[in-house]
C-alpha cells in the first residue's frame, strides 16, 4: 500500500471518447503529478500542483486537462486522445516547501494503463 | 537542458553483481536518486546520494557519484530473482527529471 491510489488501473478508449483518470493521497502530501511512461522513453513530467495550484505544465497537450480540486485529489480529463498518447500514467505526491519536495522522494501509485484505439 | 540518460537492458546471472549505470546533465542537483518499479506497479525510492558524496551503501546496495564525470551507478551485490524490475534515476533540481529506467533481468 503506497497511500497513492489510482483508478482505473486500466482504460482502453476511442479518440472521440472522454475519460477521466482519478489519483487520491492519503499522505498528507501538499503537491501531486502527473507522469506519463512509454516504453523507452524518460518518465515525462505532465502537470504538478503545488497547494492545488498548477505551477508545471510540460509543453502537455490541450487534450490533456488536469483538475486539483483539493490537495488529496488529482484528476487527468481526456478527450480526442491520439494513439501515440496510450500509455502508462502514473500520479505522484510529495511533501513539499516552496516549490521543492522537501526530501526529494515521490510516492507513486500503481498507474493507469490507458490504451487509444 | 536537463537530461538522465541510462540504458535500457541489463541481463544477470543470480548470485551476481549488477552494475546500473546512469548519466545526468545538471551539475547543480543537490541530489540524485534510484527508484525502483516492480511488474505492475509505481515507482519507490530505493535509495539516494547527496552531491557533496562519492558512495553510499546501503546494505547489498552501492551507490557511486562522479560529479566531474555527471556519472551515477548503482551496484546491487548477490542479486537475486526479487531484484527484477526496472531502476530509474532521477536528479533533483527544481523538479525531479527521470531517465528512461534500465530494465534488470536476472535469470538463475
Amino acid at each position: 500500500e503506497t497511500g497513492v491510489t489510482q483508478t482505473p488501473r486500466h482504460l482502453v478508449m476511442g479518440m472521440t471518447n472522454k475519460k477521466s483518470l482519478k489519483c487520491e493521497q492519503h499522505l498528507g502530501h501538499n503537491a501531486m503529478y502527473w507522469y506519463k511512461q512509454s516504453a523507452k522513453k524518460p518518465l515525462e513530467l505532465m502537470f504538478v500542483y503545488n497547494f492545488k495550484e498548477q505551477t508545471e505544465n510540460n509543453s502537455v497537450p490541450s487534450r490533456f486537462s488536469p483538475e486539483c480540486p483539493n490537495s488529496s485529489h488529482l484528476f487527468l480529463h481526456l478527450h480526442t486522445l491520439q494513439p501515440e498518447d496510450s500509455a502508462l500514467y502514473l500520479c505522484a505526491s510529495s511533501l513539499v516547501s516552496s516549490g521543492t519536495p522537501v526530501t526529494g522522494e515521490l510516492f507513486f501509485g500503481e498507474g493507469s494503463r490507458l490504451t487509444v484505439l | 537542458g536537463e537530461d538522465v540518460e541510462q540504458s535500457l537492458f541489463l541481463s544477470v546471472r543470480e548470485g551476481d553483481s549488477s552494475v546500473i549505470n546512469c548519466t545526468y546533465t545538471d551539475s547543480s542537483s543537490t541530489y540524485l536518486y534510484w527508484y525502483k518499479q516492480e511488474p505492475g506497479a509505481g515507482l519507490q525510492l530505493l535509495t539516494y546520494i547527496f552531491s557533496n558524496m562519492d558512495m553510499k551503501q546501503d546494505q547489498r546496495l552501492t551507490v557511486l557519484l562522479n560529479k566531474k564525470d555527471k556519472h551515477l551507478s548503482l551496484r546491487i551485490a548477490d542479486t537475486q530473482t526479487g531484484d527484477s524490475a526496472i531502476y530509474f534515476c532521477a536528479e533533483n533540481t527544481d523538479k525531479l527529471i527521470f531517465g528512461t529506467g534500465t530494465r534488470l533481468q536476472v535469470f538463475p
